[in-house]
């Protein structure tokens, strides 16, 4: 079974920093782009970044220059470095896989980021 | 601009189709996928590359798309389909979420 396993949210001050991680199992990893989607309390679904198969990376442009996203296929794993969070970065952090035909395919259960003072 | 529109909500009696429409102009010659998520869960995908229905998604979850409008329906609605619905497509590289459809069955 495909699995999608987000840890590293918490509470943080503004201007902090968190690395978020997400652990696959069941799927070779390295075949897939990934990417982070959040979801503010009682809103909708928010895209913040992806990252391609050789590296290729995107994000949202409010979170440009403040958050990296990162792959090590050696571990599946993946990765969302966020530096110089804000209030309005405070949401559910999704990791999702992109499937072969470009859709989000597997979701993980999500982890939540408090930036609050 | 990469908006998608949904309505906002749309209620439906069991048994009855329910319909909800995602607008943009980024559409135009893009894929649309829909997912749904219900309280507390994370999202699933019941529609990709327009109409196509993923393993598992029930026949009475079908989608269409032309110009800049996609629709979901969902023919025959039960009580287990009452969730958020979301659009979504690509601009580019950068995943495009809609703004979302509560979908009520009453």
């Amino acid at each position: 079974e495909v699995q999608l396993v987000e840890s590293g949210g918490g509470l943080v001050q503004p201007g902090g920093s968190l690395r978020l991680s997400c652990a696959a199992s069941g799927v070779t990893f390295k075949n897939y782009e990934m990417h982070w989607v959040r979801q503010v309390k009682g809103k909708g679904l928010e895209w913040v970044s992806g990252i391609g198969t050789v590296g290729d990376t995107y994000y949202l442009d409010s979170v440009k220059g403040r958050f990296t996203i990162s792959r090590e296929d050696a571990k599946n794993s993946l990765y969302l470095q966020m530096n110089n969070l804000r209030a309005g970065d405070t949401a559910v952090y999704f990791c999702a896989r992109e499937s072969l035909d470009d859709g989000f395919d597997i979701w993980g259960q999500g982890t939540t980021v408090t930036v609050s003072s | 601009s990469s908006a998608l529109t949904q309505p906002p909500s749309v209620s439906v009696s069991p048994g009855q189709t329910a319909s909800i429409t995602c607008s943009g102009d980024i559409l135009g010659n893009r894929f649309v996928f829909w997912y749904q998520q219900k309280p507390g869960q994370s999202p699933v995908q019941v529609i990709y590359h327009d109409s196509k229905r993923p393993s598992g998604i029930p026949e009475r979850f079908s989608g269409s798309s032309s110009g800049n409008t996609a629709t979901l329906t969902i023919s025959g609605t039960q009580a287990m389909d009452e969730a958020d619905y979301y659009c979504q497509a690509w601009d580019r590289s950068a995943g495009v979420f809609g703004t979302g459809t509560k979908v009520t069955v009453l």
